[in-house]
Order: structure tokens, then sequence, then C-alpha cells
């Protein structure tokens, strides 16, 4: 099974400050992916940027970037420069195994707060 | 460009009275798509997916039930609601069978069972 974990309910960040979002994983299968998705206080989800499992290289999308370390089967977001327009609900999903049809399993959330 | 779509956007509904949230997608053929259920406050739990017409896997066991009667269209249906049916539900697709592209997502369904 697998299993994601988000263990700030609530993060709070200055204008234009760096913040980063926590993010650990489980899964049995060495082929996976990791997605982050921002939802703002409208309900929708927004993809932001994924990182599969065998990337050399950690994903880097505009002010989104990931902290991909394996070996600690964490999946941090960083966003970098933040803006008042960040502030929403923020979810690490994964999917795992090559017959898994994308099965997203979410974490928790963490609501991130940018302060003027 | 690709576009999904669901409605109603909000729906209040008693006890007992049945259900049937439809949502389609437009600007792609054979699609993956999902039923998402959204606690307030929480993550989303995977209810449904569909990988064909007619092709349906559920999730988690319940009162809920969906269907496929066409390429683009899934349906989320039940007979009698319970008031934890209560939640946001999502709609996504995907394309694909390598499971590593990502889901877009509808605008949401609000549903409040009194």
């Amino acid at each position: 099974a697998q299993k994601i974990t988000q263990t700030q309910p609530g993060m709070f960040v200055q204008e234009k400050e760096a913040v980063t979002l926590d993010c650990t994983y489980d899964t049995s299968d060495p082929s996976y992916g990791l997605f982050w998705y921002k939802q703002p206080s409208s309900g929708e989800m927004i993809f932001l940027i994924y990182q599969g499992s065998y990337d050399q290289q950690n994903a880097t999308e505009g002010r989104y970037s990931l902290n991909f370390q394996k070996a600690r089967k964490s999946a941090n977001l960083v966003i970098s420069a933040s803006q008042l327009g960040d502030s929403a609900m923020y979810f690490c999903a994964l999917t795992a195994g090559g017959t898994s049809y994308g099965k997203l399993t979410f974490g928790q959330g963490t609501i991130l707060t940018v302060h003027p | 460009s690709q576009t999904i779509h669901q409605w109603p956007a909000t729906l209040v509904q008693p006890v007992g009275s049945p259900l049937s949230l439809e949502c389609t997608v437009e600007g792609t053929s054979n699609p993956n798509l999902y039923w998402y259920r959204q606690a307030a406050g929480r993550g989303l739990q995977l209810l449904f997916y569909s990988v064909g017409i007619g092709q349906i896997s559920s999730e988690v066991p319940q009162n809920l039930s969906a269907s496929r009667p066409q390429d683009r269209q899934f349906i989320l249906s039940s007979k009698k609601l319970l008031l934890s049916d209560s939640g946001f539900y999502l709609c996504a697709w995907s394309s694909g069978t390598s499971g590593y592209n990502e889901q877009f997502f509808g605008p949401g369904t609000r549903l409040t069972v009194l």
C-alpha cells in the first residue's frame, strides 16, 4: 500500500521569501511518481510539479522546485519568492506501479498563508 | 485544448434521496477518468477510476457507484444518500496507461446531505 504524509497542517511565509512544504512517502514499488497540487479556496486542483522515481535531477517548474531525497523517501516542495496568490492548500500525491492507471494517493495537505 | 466539466456545482439533498453527478471531458480521446471525494479540510480519497467505456474499478466499498456510458463521460450515482456522503466531489482525467501523467481536475461539486 502507498502512503503520503504531510506533517505541516499550516505554514506561514512572508511575501517574497522562500518556503518549503514537507512530504514523505512510502511505497514498496521501485517505480513511482510524485505530484504536487495547489488547491485555492475556490476548490480547483492545480497541477504544479512532477518527479519520477528514476529522474536523475530534481524537478523544477518556474518558482516551484522539488527537493527529492529518494533514500529518505521525501519529496519536499520549495516555493521561491512567495506571492500573495500562493496562499492555498497544497497536496502531495503518489502513484506507484506500472499498472496503477495513475491512481493517486494524497496526503492531508498543508495550508500555506503568505503575509504581505 | 482539453477541458473538463462537472455539474452541478453545488447540491443539497435529503438523506435517502438519489444522486447523479456528471463529468465530461473535451479535447481528448480514451482518457483515464477518476472520481475523488474530499471531506472538509482533508485530502482527496479516490472512489472510482475507469480506463475505458464500461470499465469501472471501485476503490472504496460504499453506497456509491460509477458508470462510463461514453468515452468522455463519467457519472457518479447513489440510490440512497447518507449523511456521510457530504463532501466535495472532484472528477479528473489523465492520458495514457503509464500512470505517470498528471491528472487534470474539474471544478468539483459541493454536496451537502441533510
